[in-house]
């Protein structure tokens, strides 16, 4: 069984400052995923980085990086130079490998951007 | 990359009306596909996962009889929510997925029962 857990239900950052977002997990797997999913107002559901959790190195895609300790189970998202189109709300999610396991997301956090 | 389409986005409609949900993977065949419901600012539930072919399997607490799931094909996969009443109001979303890669999600369906 998998759990994740964010615990900030709002954040608020200054445009072109950085924010971290944090994210624990827990897991009975031995090999499983990471993965942040940011989700608009349009409320489309859109990808924004994975983690292998073989992977030592933290996963990288370009304003966004990821935080990830293993040991303690943490997962935190840091959005660099944030800017207006990042106002979300971002959901930490977990799974296992094979096709039809599932996700298991958090609870979400809403992220405002002030101009 | 990977597209999921699904169909339609918006559905208002009368109590007691069936409403069918559509969900298509346009550019790869997916494995699976899987059936989320959610409510204003909260996160995803999922109500059930489904493989071409078999039958879905739900969620606890999720009716069968009440959501209809059919995954005709490795790309099209239908949700039906049967006798529809004003509780069933809410954001549908599908999601499809190719083994070891990652969930695919549509657009949602906001559906409204009057």
């Amino acid at each position: 069984a998998q759990t994740v857990t964010q615990s900030q239900p709002e954040m608020s950052v200054q445009e072109a400052e950085t924010v971290t977002l944090s994210c624990t997990y827990d897991t009975s797997e031995s090999d499983y995923y990471l993965f942040w999913y940011k989700q608009p107002p349009s409320r489309q559901m859109i990808l924004v980085i994975r983690q292998e959790a073989y992977k030592q190195q933290n996963a990288t895609e370009n304003r966004f990086s990821v935080n990830f300790q293993k040991a303690a189970k943490s997962f935190s998202l840091k959005i660099s130079d944030s800017q207006l189109g990042d106002a979300a709300m971002y959901f930490c999610a977990s799974t296992a490998p094979g096709a039809n396991s599932k996700l298991t997301f958090g609870k979400g956090i809403t992220l405002s951007v002030r101009p | 990359g990977a597209v999921v389409s699904q169909h339609p986005s918006r559905v208002i409609c009368k109590s007691g009306t069936s409403v069918k949900i559509e969900c298509r993977s346009l550019d790869f065949q997916a494995t699976t596909m899987f059936w989320y419901r959610q409510f204003p600012k909260q996160s995803l539930m999922l109500m059930a996962t489904s493989n071409e072919g078999s039958k879905a399997t739900y969620e606890q607490g999720v009716e069968k009889d009440k959501f209809l799931i059919n995954h005709a094909s490795l790309t099209l996969s239908t949700l039906t929510v049967t006798s529809a009443h004003p509780e069933d109001s809410s954001f549908y979303i599908c999601s499809a997925r190719r083994t070891d890669q990652p969930q695919h999600f549509g657009d949602g369906t906001r559906l409204s029962i009057l």
